[in-house]
């Protein structure tokens, strides 16, 4: 099983929602990570877990919290959005040790109104 | 500064093979160079990675020069479903890669 799932596909959400992005994989990866893609450019990455505990936070604001409860498991916890945070949500995972060979999942397709 | 340089699109011919080619002139010696490839609403893919000479899978093959300053992503008779944008990545930088801005391919019937 080569699959990394994110749950919802799309999301609409207000600004004064509380709503979480789930991502699922098996593959036995140790390492997880949260990415943020805007139309027509390249993704931006936001978090990295490894061994489910958090190794990079690339400066995101307090309203995106990630959690990752066990080595299968990534959530990210949103609250207070702003329209610009409107964006695809990726979820990717890998070995702890080639963490340039990433497995992505589809992504989040992510409305904020 | 960018880690690396690549065209901002280009267009091929279904049957063609296409090179796209990355400059990385401050490459370091324990960066590797990695693709990927990313459709439309979907995540990116992992293609090919290699240090150096050339490297061949049954997707592409890439093309490392000795001086490792640049790199050649070689996808051979293409088809429409080519169609998608293609990033090339030195590193890993510590504990993540980082996505320059990718090449976005156009297959043509």
């Amino acid at each position: 099983d080569t699959e990394v799932t994110q749950t919802p596909k799309h999301l609409v959400m207000g600004m004064t929602n509380k709503k979480s992005l789930k991502c699922e994989q098996h593959m036995g990866h140790r390492a997880m990570y949260w990415y943020k893609q805007k139309a027509k450019k390249p993704p931006e990455l936001m978090f990295v877990y490894s061994y489910e505990k958090l190794s990079i936070n690339e400066s995101v604001p307090s309203r995106f919290s990630p959690e990752c409860p066990n080595s299968s498991l990534l959530n990210l916890h949103l609250h207070a959005l702003q329209p610009e945070d409107s964006a695809l949500y990726l979820c990717a995972s890998s070995q702890a040790n080639t963490i340039y060979e990433q497995y992505f999942g589809p992504g989040t397709r992510l409305t904020v109104t | 500064l960018a880690k690396t340089t690549q065209p901002i699109s280009m267009d091929s011919y279904e049957g063609q093979e296409v090179n796209i080619t990355c400059s990385h002139n401050n490459i370091a010696t324990n960066d590797y160079i990695t693709w990927y490839q990313q459709f439309p609403s979907q995540g990116p893919r992992f293609i090919i990675q290699g240090y150096k000479t050339k490297v061949t899978n049954e997707v592409a093959s890439l093309f490392i020069p000795a001086d490792r300053k640049s790199s050649t992503l070689s996808l051979p008779r293409v088809s429409l479903s080519d169609t998608a944008v293609y990033y090339c990545l030195v590193g890993p930088d510590g504990d993540k890669i980082i996505f320059g801005k990718g090449t976005r391919l156009h297959i043509l019937p």
